[in-house]
């Protein structure tokens, strides 16, 4: 299995900090994705990094990939209370994405 | 109204019954997806489609049956239902199986 694991499982920071989360895989991938998720509500598609690629940039959003360590990390910049949500990593072989268990952010006013 | 919508949102039924939950896309997305979440577990993968007519098992797919006729619609079917079966389905769809996905609102099953 190529199954993303996040850690922390759980972040609680203040508004206006940053917000770094780890993903770990197990096997080569074509991709890496990172996605959102709300209270009750559906998955949110971030960011894509392909294998050949080590950061990618979008918005308040940097994610870096590091395939020899079989490891990604999202950032988020300047949290605010709406990106309160769990995220999740999917790693992408050439084969269905494996999501992780998710990482919950927390971000207080 | 254009995206991806799962209906009902909110089931509940008993050991024993035959529950279909239904997934439609108007994307005309090749891919199609179902996705348990539990606690604990994260996103599982049950049964994934590539056209029309295909169709493929995944990670959890005992218990559970798929089909696809049409390209914009994926139902997902427990022939008959177990409490262990009690979960938040999403459905989601892409136009391959490695690219992003859009997910569904979701369905909040509960089996008795």
């Amino acid at each position: 299995s190529q199954q993303g694991e996040e850690d922390p499982q759980a972040l609680s920071i203040q508004e206006g900090e940053n917000a770094t989360m780890n993903c770990s895989y197990k096997t080569s991938i074509n991709n890496l994705q990172w996605y959102r998720q709300n209270s009750g509500r559906g998955l949110v598609h971030l960011i894509l990094i392909r294998s050949n690629e080590r950061e990618k940039h979008s918005g308040r959003l940097r994610v870096t990939l590091d395939t020899s360590k079989k490891s990604s990390s999202l950032l988020i910049t300047a949290s605010r209370a709406a990106d309160t949500a769990s995220y999740f990593c999917a790693a992408s072989g050439y084969s269905t994405l494996t999501f992780g268990k998710g990482t919950m952010l927390l971000v207080s006013p | 109204d254009a995206g991806i919508t799962q209906s009902p949102r909110y089931k509940i039924t008993e050991t024993g019954r035959q529950v279909t939950l239904m997934c439609h896309q108007t994307w005309s997305h090749s891919y199609m997806f179902w996705y348990r979440q539990d606690l604990g577990h994260g996103l599982r993968l049950i049964y994934y489609s590539a056209a029309a007519d295909i169709t493929d098992k995944g990670e959890v797919p005992d218990g559970y049956v798929v089909s696809r006729s049409k390209t914009e619609n994926f139902p997902l079917t427990l022939e008959s239902a177990t409490r262990s079966q009690t979960s938040v389905y999403f459905c989601a769809s892409s136009i391959s199986d490695y690219n992003e996905q859009f997910f569904g609102p979701g369905t909040r099953l509960t089996v008795l």
